[in-house]
């Protein structure tokens, strides 16, 4: 059972252009939550997906950002116009179909750099 | 908020010795999480622990939960070099868990 895939590992783009980061969960997992993580901080999150439905987005900025887990395919996290302060690593974490909070698997993160 | 902070920022051991890192939060939890994160990778789940359970172990981790005082912490005995890596507390008032910044742990050989 592959775990929580992510890609690309790592991303460049300059100002003004648009990031698309992508995850595919873990096999069964049909709840995904996206969390960015600036150098020598925590992990802060952004949004949390089911199949075809946004369940919360209180961490995603309000303009550029915008997140999407389709019936079929992985999620994507894309920033639009991105500048530099979108630096960072972005994280994916997927978890089972369960009623309450449970364990998140982590993928490996995409590092995206705004030059 | 019901953010995590983690106690020491960072830590440095030698190798053998137990590393001590507590994690303190602001309000009430259903459970708390601590993670594992090497440089340059994803988190790595460790332990999770019940709002109704006071002590936790799994191989050399041994995680305490106090809820009156807002505070759990993760003792790594017997420390190794492979331990050298960032360590996370999360928690989880409602549904979505919230990191700490995490400490900073080194393991000299």
């Amino acid at each position: 059972n592959a775990g929580v895939m992510q890609n690309p590992r790592h991303l460049v783009r300059r100002r003004g252009q648009e990031a698309r980061l992508r995850c595919s969960p873990m096999k069964g997992h049909s709840h995904v939550y996206w969390y960015r993580q600036l150098p020598e901080e925590g992990l802060k999150f952004m949004v949390y997906l089911q199949k075809e439905n946004i369940i919360d987005e209180s961490g995603m900025p309000k303009e550029r950002f915008s997140a999407e887990f389709p019936k079929e395919g992985p999620s994507i996290l894309r920033i639009q116009q991105v500048v530099r302060g979108d630096s960072a690593a972005y994280f994916c974490a997927s978890s089972p179909p369960q009623g309450s909070y449970n364990e998140q698997f982590f993928g490996p993160g995409t590092r995206l750099t705004v030059l | 908020s019901q953010q995590g902070e983690e106690d020491p920022q960072a830590l440095s051991i030698q190798e053998g010795e137990n590393a001590t890192m507590n994690c303190s939060y602001k309000t009430s939890i259903n459970n708390l999480q601590w993670y594992r994160q090497n440089s340059g990778r994803g988190l790595v789940h460790l332990i999770l622990i019940r709002s109704n359970e006071r002590e936790k172990h799994s191989g050399r981790l041994r995680v305490t939960l106090d809820t009156s005082k807002k505070s759990s912490s993760l003792l790594i005995t017997a420390s190794r070099a492979a331990d050298t890596a960032s360590y996370f507390c999360a928690t989880d008032g409602s549904y979505i868990p919230t990191f700490g910044r995490g400490t900073s742990l080194i393991v000299h050989p």
